[in-house]
This record gives structure tokens, sequence and C-alpha cells, in this order.
């Protein structure tokens, strides 16, 4: 079992919200961990957008709009990145990453975001 | 600006070698970690190894452990990536990235990715 699961996609109106969640195996508890959640659009570079680990312990990337943010669900274990306001230019896939055991990066497979 | 540059990427036959590059510029080099990640063809990311500011702390990906090398010369702005026996699942596009970092109540930690470079294609096959 992976260290993070995502979804393969996602598909979401404009003008909706998105959620999108990153399950961490089981017996790795999500709240020890920060998660960091990237965009990357086709063929662009990846984007950190922010990162999440608590509302004490948080931080909006750079010039990341506010309608991006990040939470925690400790009932299914999972990291989540929210966006409200959907607009076309989000599609993109989304990664959520966690810096796991101390020694490695460990990035989720990825979400694909389709915007109809 | 902060600027990553890659270079080094190429064809390569299963079992050869590579050496990838990347020349940073536009800030203080030798005060950031750093790693290399990587993303096969239309596939996810995957993180493939780190380095400290100083390259006294290495941690490398299962999957390149005892075959890659990372290093880094700090009076070069230079961060390296030895690659060698090298798989056709190699094949990806590799990039540089600072490891942004953060201190806060006493404790530094590692994270985010905050720049990446434009990457550099390695293509292993015969």
């Amino acid at each position: 079992q992976p260290v993070l699961t995502q979804p393969t996609s996602l598909s979401a109106s404009p003008g909706a919200s998105a959620r999108f969640t990153c399950t961490l195996r089981s017996g790795i508890n999500v709240g020890t961990y920060r998660i960091y959640w990237y965009q990357q659009k086709p063929g662009s570079l990846p984007r950190y957008l922010l990162r999440y680990k608590s509302d004490s312990d948080k931080q909006q990337g750079s010039g990341v709009p506010s309608r991006f943010s990040g939470s925690k669900d400790a009932s299914t274990n999972a990291g989540l990145l929210l966006i409200s306001g959907l607009q076309s230019e989000d599609e993109a896939d989304y990664y959520c990453a966690i810096w796991y055991s101390s020694t490695s990066w460990v990035f989720g497979g990825g979400t694909k975001l389709t915007v109809l | 600006e902060v600027q990553l540059v890659e270079s080094g990427g190429g064809l390569v036959q299963p079992g050869g070698s590579l050496r990838l590059s990347c020349a940073a510029s536009g800030f203080t080099f030798s005060s950031y970690e750093m790693n290399w990640v990587r993303q096969a063809p239309g596939k996810g990311l995957e993180w493939v190894s780190y380095i400290s500011s100083s390259g006294s702390t290495i941690y490398y990906a299962d999957s390149v452990k005892g075959r890659f090398t990372i290093s880094r010369d700090n009076a070069k702005n230079s961060l390296y990536l030895q690659m060698n026996s090298l798989r056709a699942e190699d094949t990806a596009v590799y990039y540089c990235a600072r490891d942004g970092g953060y201190c806060s109540g006493g404790s530094c930690y590692s994270g985010p990715f905050d720049y990446w470079g434009q990457g550099t294609l390695v293509t292993v096959s015969s």
C-alpha cells in the first residue's frame, strides 16, 4: 500500500468547490505530518501551493490565492486541499507530499482536476 | 531572481551512466537544502534524492539507492546527480528543486520545494 494515496481524477463545475484527498497509509498518523500541495499544469513545472499541518502551522505559497486552502480529516487519516470558486485555469494535476520518517520525501500519485 | 538550470540529460543505453548538473543563481545556494525529483512520461512526481546545505546529509529513494549519487559544490553554486547502472524505468524528466525550509518554535523543517528547474530529460533505451 502506498504511503500516500490520491484519487486519480476529480471533476467539478466552474464556480463550485473541489476537495482533494491525500490519504496516509494505515499506521501513519496524518496529525503528525505537514502536508504539502503542488499544482502542475500541462507542460509546466510543479508549483508549490500550500503547507498544512494545523490551523496554527500552515503556509500559503507565494502568490497563491486564498481560495486554495488546506485541512485534514482525522477520521479518514487524510490531508485535504480545498479550492473554492473553481476557474478553468485551475485544471491541472495536484500532488500532495510529506517528509516521511525524516529521511525521504513521498509524493502522492496525483489527482487530475477537470473543470467542466 | 531564483534560477535553477539543469543540464546533462540525454539518451543512454541500459547499464550506462549520466551525470546531471543543476546551476543555481539568485540566492545563497550554500544556505539551502536541495533535491532531485523526476517525472516519467505521463506519470506523477517521484522524489529521487536530498542533500543538506553543507552536503553532510544525503538521502535517496529506494528505487535509486546504490546506483545514484547526489553531490553539490557550494563554491560553484551547483548540484549534481551521478546516475549509474541506468534502467529503462529511470527514463524521466529530472528536476532539481530548492528546499525552502522553515524554522518555527526553535525547530527547523524541510520543505517545501519552492523553486524548480525546467528539467532535463533522461531516456534509457537501447
